[in-house]
């Protein structure tokens, strides 16, 4: 079946320090969609991406979908405390229209 | 805003028991999802609905069930429980059809089974 890897599987920085998290699928996906879950709470969706080589910005953070639409990555500029969580990315297949296949996920920790 | 609830935060159970995990929402959509989330493993679905008194399997459906008999409710139920289905259970939520919608989280169950 599908498969979602994300790397790093926890990354700890300083505070302003740029942050990365790579997805990479096993299948070329129709979309991909990113969410963050905060320390004791549930995932809460952040963006979806929807086009071959499909950039995004919400204020620091950065989304990418990659040309092949299998791989896609989520930059922080300047990381802020406020940024600590998991970030997971989530893939649909063609033809799987309702079902998504989440990622193994990404820890950040930020530090003063 | 749309809310999902799930019936309990914590809940220890028995090996053996019937153990029944309920979620409701609030927003009228057409699709409801059960995943477990376990540390390093990110979230693995059991089973998603699409509409009422349809189911179909995910990626890990063996020894759980699910029911839903109502739109607003989709019920998770493990028929016989193990001590390897110790874990956080999350539902989630979303319209249906093909637009590929973001999916609404409850708060999580977390459940032990010794």
């Amino acid at each position: 079946g599908q498969q979602v890897m994300q790397i790093p599987q926890y990354q700890h920085v300083q505070e302003g320090e740029d942050f990365t998290t790579y997805c990479n699928s096993s299948t070329t996906l129709s979309n991909i969609q990113w969410y963050k879950q905060r320390p004791g709470g549930h995932p809460v969706f952040l963006i979806q991406l929807v086009k071959s080589g499909e950039v995004k910005k919400q204020k620091r953070l950065t989304f990418q979908f990659g040309e092949a639409k299998k791989n896609s990555s989520l930059h922080i500029t300047a990381t802020q405390t406020t940024d600590v969580g998991t970030y997971f990315c989530a893939g649909r297949n063609t033809g799987t229209a309702s079902k998504l296949t989440f990622g193994t996920g990404t820890r950040l920790q930020v530090t003063l | 805003d749309v809310k999902v609830t799930q019936s309990s935060r914590y809940l220890v159970k028995r090996t053996g028991e019937k153990v029944f995990l309920e979620c409701v929402q609030d927003m009228d959509h057409e699709n409801m999802f059960w995943y477990r989330q376990d540390p390093g493993l990110g979230l693995r679905l059991i089973y998603f609905s699409y509409d009422v008194k349809m189911k179909e399997k995910g990626d890990i459906p063996e020894g759980y069930s699910v029911s839903r008999e109502k739109k607003e409710r989709f019920s998770l139920i493990l028929e016989s429980a193990s001590t390897n289905q110790t874990s956080m259970y999350l539902c989630a939520s979303s319209l249906g059809g093909t637009g590929g919608y973001e999916q609404y989280f409850g708060p999580g169950t977390r459940l032990t089974v010794t």
